[in-house]
């Protein structure tokens, strides 16, 4: 068990509308990541999150936002839902602040979103 | 900008015997980070080993070992004994000083019974 906790883990919806996935970290963890992974494909780093502010950002749509919280748990949100957004996405957390650590990151078990 | 290319999609191994797995990264840092991680079917990332740049010794966790060339930009993971758990896909990470952890496309690895 990592310790990151995603919810739901399962997602089905119609194109066109707007879903939440959550994510809590690792007790300890400030830095939360979101990543997109299309059918057997690699990781797609979206954004990156560093107690409670936007620290990176990758290729995330506009139609995707995402925040961090005072209690550090993040939340993804996905709008204008396409067929193409049908993916895993997996939150990850990791201690590291200014990348002086060797901290790997600690990945949640996904949220599998199906847009119909 | 930092990339990590893994050139194998796919490699297959008997049970009990050792395969290796390439990743060559580009990067002009001189500190940062290389890890391994494993995605087997149940589609859990799992951390396998990880490298700090500055470290000259390879590391080791048990089956799972590198072979890390910092001149050559590569590293490489070295499966012994390999089991049918060891079924996954493999992915190489870089991460560096500018917090993001740059993944390569991935290696599916087929242990054979």
């Amino acid at each position: 068990d990592s310790g990151v906790t995603q919810t739901p883990k399962h997602l089905i919806t119609a194109t066109g509308q707007r879903v939440t996935l959550r994510c809590s970290p690792r007790s300890g963890d400030l830095s939360v990541y979101w990543y997109q992974q299309s059918l057997d494909q690699g990781l797609q780093f979206l954004i990156q999150y560093y107690n409670g502010e936007e620290r990176a950002k990758g290729n995330i749509l506009e139609r995707f936002s995402a925040q961090q919280f005072p209690d550090l748990h993040s939340e993804l949100n996905l709008s204008s839902l396409e067929l193409g957004d049908s993916a895993l996405y997996f939150c990850a957390s990791s201690v590291a602040t200014e990348g002086r650590s060797n901290s790997p990151l600690h990945f949640g078990n996904g949220t599998r979103l199906t847009v119909t | 900008a930092q990339t990590v290319t893994q050139s194998q999609p796919e490699m297959s191994v008997q049970e009990a015997e050792t395969v290796t797995l390439s990743c060559t990264y580009d990067t002009s840092e001189s500190n940062y980070y290389l890890f391994w991680y494993k995605q087997p079917p149940s589609r859990q990332m799992i951390l396998v080993i990880r490298q700090e740049a500055y470290k000259q010794q390879n590391a080791t966790e048990n089956r799972f070992s590198v072979n890390f060339q910092k001149a050559a930009k590569s590293f490489s993971l070295k499966i012994s004994d390999s089991q049918l758990g060891d079924t996954a896909m493999y992915f190489c990470a870089f991460m560096s000083g500018t917090y993001k952890y740059i993944f390569g496309t991935g290696t599916r690895l087929k242990v054979l019974a």
